[in-house]
């Protein structure tokens, strides 16, 4: 167990639908980071908060959004979903930039 | 921009045979490496990571990996593998000890 929660487990959803995954970072922990596991592009980086801001991006679309709270959990929002977007989504964090990065057990969104 | 590349997606080896994980990256400025274990229907777990210093890194389950700058790469060795090995192994990069920059995973298959 990482410490890292992430909720839904498993998703099923519409087309066009919206949808938004929640992560809880390991306790201390100020950094989260979103990344997404599909089979045709394998491990992709989306991204990064650091203790409510956003500090990196990665290949995120523009449908998707995340945020980052006072209490420092983290949601990610995709919207006007496709079924491309079928995918794990994994949540991960670690205390600051420079330390071990740790995953949760991620999402997993199916788009029918 | 960073990039790894794990040439082969699939390695059978038997049991308590050894074997090697090939991970090769591109970066034009000094990265930080890592890799990651995937067992099934888990998030990622750390195995070991170079940040400096030696060369040779050892990391958990008896995992070790050696960078080589000049030939920009990041081999995964086990000397004696068991079943239990059996999962999805990831190298990844990174520059600034933030995001992470995946390769496509090396899946490791250990007969009995």
């Amino acid at each position: 167990d990482s410490g890292v929660t992430q909720t839904p487990k498993h998703l099923i959803t519409a087309t066009g639908q919206r949808v938004t995954l929640r992560c809880s970072p390991r306790s201390g922990d100020l950094s989260v980071y979103w990344y997404q596991q599909s089979l045709d592009q394998g491990l992709q980086f989306l991204i990064q908060y650091y203790n409510g801001e956003e500090r990196a991006k990665g290949n995120i679309l523009e449908r998707f959004s995340a945020q980052q709270f006072p209490d420092l959990h983290s949601e990610l929002n995709l919207s006007s979903l496709e079924l491309g977007d079928s995918a794990l989504y994994f949540c991960a964090s670690s205390e600051t930039a420079g330390n071990t990065i740790y995953f949760g057990e991620g999402s997993w969104l199916t788009v029918v | 921009a960073q990039s790894v590349t794990q040439l082969d997606s699939q390695v059978p080896v038997f049991e308590e045979a050894p074997v090697e994980l090939r991970c090769n990256y591109s970066s034009s400025v000094s990265v930080y490496l890592f890799w990651y274990v995937q067992y099934p229907n888990q998030g990622l777990q750390l195995l070991l990571k170079y940040l400096s210093g030696s060369t040779l890194v050892k990391g958990i389950n008896g995992f070790e990996a050696e960078f080589n700058k000049s030939q920009t790469s990041f081999h995964l060795r086990k000397p004696s593998v068991h079943i239990s090995d059996t999962a999805e192994y990831f190298c990844a990069v990174s520059e600034k000890l933030d995001k992470l920059i995946f390769g496509t995973g090396t899946r490791l298959q250990v007969f009995p």
